[in-house]
């Protein structure tokens, strides 16, 4: 049973324009949501997160959105460039309850073309 | 500087051996937690710990087995039991959450383990 998924295994988007990641997840008791961004035979690195009191936050050019009632959460990268050509991943946390155990969406492959 | 140090960066392992990940951390994070990543797939979780000398399986924790006898470090066997265990293994660490905050992971930059 997958709780946390990325729908779309791809996207490519034109340098400048805007990327939008989708992520749906089906437990209820997750309260804090991260993104992580993947570059090839490296490790992830944390992009941007938010908690669920929350239904936006904006780090420079990434803006996280939370939809509670849907379940719902998508990453904007707006303007995209070449440099965020990566592997995007969701994850989802039920915070101290459950011993801060992520679990992670399958993940997004983001083409930026110049 | 802080951080995860996974090594070896690549390894080769015989069919039937077993073999050793080492993951060493000098972040004086709580939790440690290994996952794999194989071709086109999300990260599942293998094994965690949340304390010296405790851990807990993960999603798919058969064929696999660690140790947490310090903070530092959690090193992942390999063991001839696992059946497909060709995969990108990423070691990762974190501070225990607090009553409201989540910090997320820092990872480690991966073991690309092959069968051959």
């Amino acid at each position: 049973d997958q709780q946390v998924k990325q729908n779309s295994p791809s996207l490519s988007v034109q340098e400048g324009r805007i990327s939008i990641l989708n992520c749906d997840y089906t437990n209820s008791m997750f309260d804090y949501f991260l993104w992580y961004k993947k570059y090839p035979a490296e490790g992830p690195t944390f992009l941007i997160s938010i908690s669920s009191i929350k239904d936006k936050n904006e780090d420079g050019r990434f803006t996280v959105f939370l939809n509670k009632s849907a379940k719902h959460l998508s990453l904007h990268i707006v303007p995209s460039q070449p440099g965020d050509s990566a592997v995007y991943f969701c994850a989802a946390s039920r915070g101290k309850a459950a011993g801060n155990k992520l679990t992670f969406g399958g993940g997004t492959r983001v083409l930026v073309k110049p | 500087d802080g951080g995860i140090t996974q090594s070896p960066k690549y390894l080769f392992r015989k069919e039937g051996q077993n073999v050793t990940l080492s993951c060493e951390q000098n972040l004086n994070h709580d939790a440690m937690y290994w996952y794999r990543q194989d071709p086109g797939q999300g990260l599942r979780l293998i094994y965690y710990s949340q304390i010296v000398n405790d851990f807990q399986k993960g999603d798919i924790a058969e064929g696999y087995s660690v140790s947490r006898e310090k903070k530092e470090s959690f090193p992942l066997t390999v063991t001839s039991a696992q059946k497909n265990p060709t995969a990108f293994y990423l070691c990762a660490s974190s501070i225990m959450a607090r009553v409201s905050t989540n910090y997320g992971y820092t990872f480690g930059s991966g073991t690309r383990l092959t069968v051959v």
